[in-house]
């Protein structure tokens, strides 16, 4: 069964600042790492994702970092905004299993404050 | 598209009686998961279904524990005797295989069991 780490469990940072999330994997024979974000009372969403074939993707203010060898991957979140206060979940497939069976870290819940 | 929809949206019950959450996924979509989550486990996968059967079971926590899907556009969980240790919040998500993967999630059936 996948594991995937995720740290920290919890995060507050300053508005403009930089929120830094990251999630360790063990072995993987698929190429698709999503990032969720999850509102009070609502589903996770999908936010961005990356295949292991780029080192980064940027979508806006929001970047993931990946690190194939180390087995890592990180979101950055640039100028945080008291709006993207929110539980974000990093995920990675199941070995071998099919395009949308995810395994979810434990998620870090983030505080942007004003 | 209306999306995942889930109910019911909040359920409180007492221990032992049965409990049936109930999910409509996406039109088109060919896989459905039923994932629940708590603050001590977070994310966690219980079943999922391609194409009405279902494919993996392993993470039902007991046999107490039931889901079905007869058709593509309704699926169930069912708890029967229910337990105060099943409180939580579950959530259903479905995808298209040939898509990216990206989950599409129901807003949860949050469940109390007194």
């Amino acid at each position: 069964q996948q594991q995937v780490k995720q740290s920290p469990q919890s995060l507050i940072v300053q508005k403009g600042g930089i929120s830094i999330i990251n999630c360790a994997y063990e072995n993987t024979a698929f190429d698709y790492f999503p990032w969720y974000q999850q509102f009070p009372g609502k589903g996770p969403a999908l936010l961005i994702a990356i295949r292991p074939d780029v080192s980064e993707k940027k979508e806006g203010r929001f970047t993931i970092s990946f690190n194939k060898s180390a087995k890592q991957f990180s979101l950055h979140i640039m100028d945080s905004q008291p709006g993207d206060s929110a539980t974000y979940f990093c995920a990675a497939p199941d070995r071998g299993s099919t395009l949308g069976r995810l395994y979810f870290g434990r998620g870090t819940q983030l505080t942007v404050w004003p | 598209d209306a999306g995942v929809i889930q109910s019911p949206r909040h359920e409180v019950t007492e221990m032992g009686q049965e409990v049936t959450l109930r999910c409509k996924p996406i039109s088109g979509h060919d896989y459905l998961f039923w994932y629940r989550q708590t603050m001590m486990r977070g994310l966690e996968l219980l079943i999922y279904f391609n194409n009405n059967v279902p494919i993996d079971d392993s993470g039902m926590p007991e046999d107490r524990f039931s889901a079905k899907m007869p058709n593509a556009s309704f699926s169930t969980l069912k708890i029967q005797p229910s337990e105060p240790r099943d409180s939580a919040v579950y959530f259903c998500a479905s995808n298209f295989m040939k898509t990216t993967g990206e989950l599409f999630f129901g807003e949860g059936s949050r469940l109390t069991v007194l």
